[in-house]
């Protein structure tokens, strides 16, 4: 089973609007972290938000909020306000365990978000 | 954060020959990581570099096909041996730490295999 499940392969966006890329994770780990990745054509990986599972509130960065639902277990990403340099791959990935060193990530198959003028 | 380059950004090699892959931190980090991604695809983690030891590979990837090595907190690099152009992809180097919610990449090297 996949671990993070991206079900957009693509979506598009009027600029200025608020667009949700959506999230869903399997783990059966208490303790665990996921992450929202922007990679422009140029292919860098860009970090942009982070969320703890026992964070209780949801994490936001700037124009990035992330609608965090547990019990769904889904990890949406929202932008607000898009941007026409938000035109990017998004990828959603987590990391599972608590403790010691296990900070290897396991990533989604992304969505590609086009932002339209 | 962490700044993290690669060198090099990109290059074309021959089948049959290798590529060493350079990734330096610019802080000390507990972790570092190879990831692959090969054309249209996501990221795939290949190995983590241990410091001082051997790498810790994931199920696909050989310590013959890519060896690693991590001599100190901030420097790692990558060999992809005897290429195919299967082997063609984007290698990208991470750290993590010290904090668990920061993890960040280097740039990619882009690896086309003729």
């Amino acid at each position: 089973a996949q671990k993070i499940t991206q079900t957009q392969p693509g979506m598009f966006v009027q600029e200025k609007e608020a667009v949700t890329l959506d999230c869903t994770y399997d783990t059966s780990d208490q303790s665990y972290g996921l992450f929202w990745y922007k990679q422009p054509s140029s292919g860098e990986m860009i970090f942009l938000i982070y969320q703890g599972s026992y964070d209780e509130q949801n994490a936001t960065e700037g124009r990035y909020s992330l609608n965090f639902q547990k019990a769904r277990k889904s990890a949406n990403l929202v932008i607000s306000a898009s941007q026409l340099g938000d035109s990017a791959m998004y990828f959603c990935a987590m990391r599972e365990g608590r403790g010691g060193s296990n900070y290897k990530l396991t990533f989604g198959k992304g969505t590609l978000l086009t932002v339209n003028p | 954060s962490a700044v993290i380059s690669q060198k090099p950004s990109r290059d074309i090699c021959q089948r049959g020959t290798s590529l060493t892959i350079q990734c330096q931190v610019d802080s000390q980090v507990t972790m570092m990581f190879w990831y692959r991604q090969q054309p249209g695809q996501s990221l795939t983690l290949i190995a983590t570099a241990n410091q001082g030891s051997e790498a810790t590979y994931e199920s696909g990837f050989v310590i013959d096909k890519f060896p690693i090595s991590r001599p100190n907190l901030t420097f790692s690099t990558l060999t992809v041996s005897n290429m195919s152009p299967e082997d063609s992809s984007i290698y990208l180097c991470s750290a993590a730490g010290p904090g668990r919610n920061e993890q960040y990449f280097g740039p990619g090297t882009r690896l086309t295999v003729t």
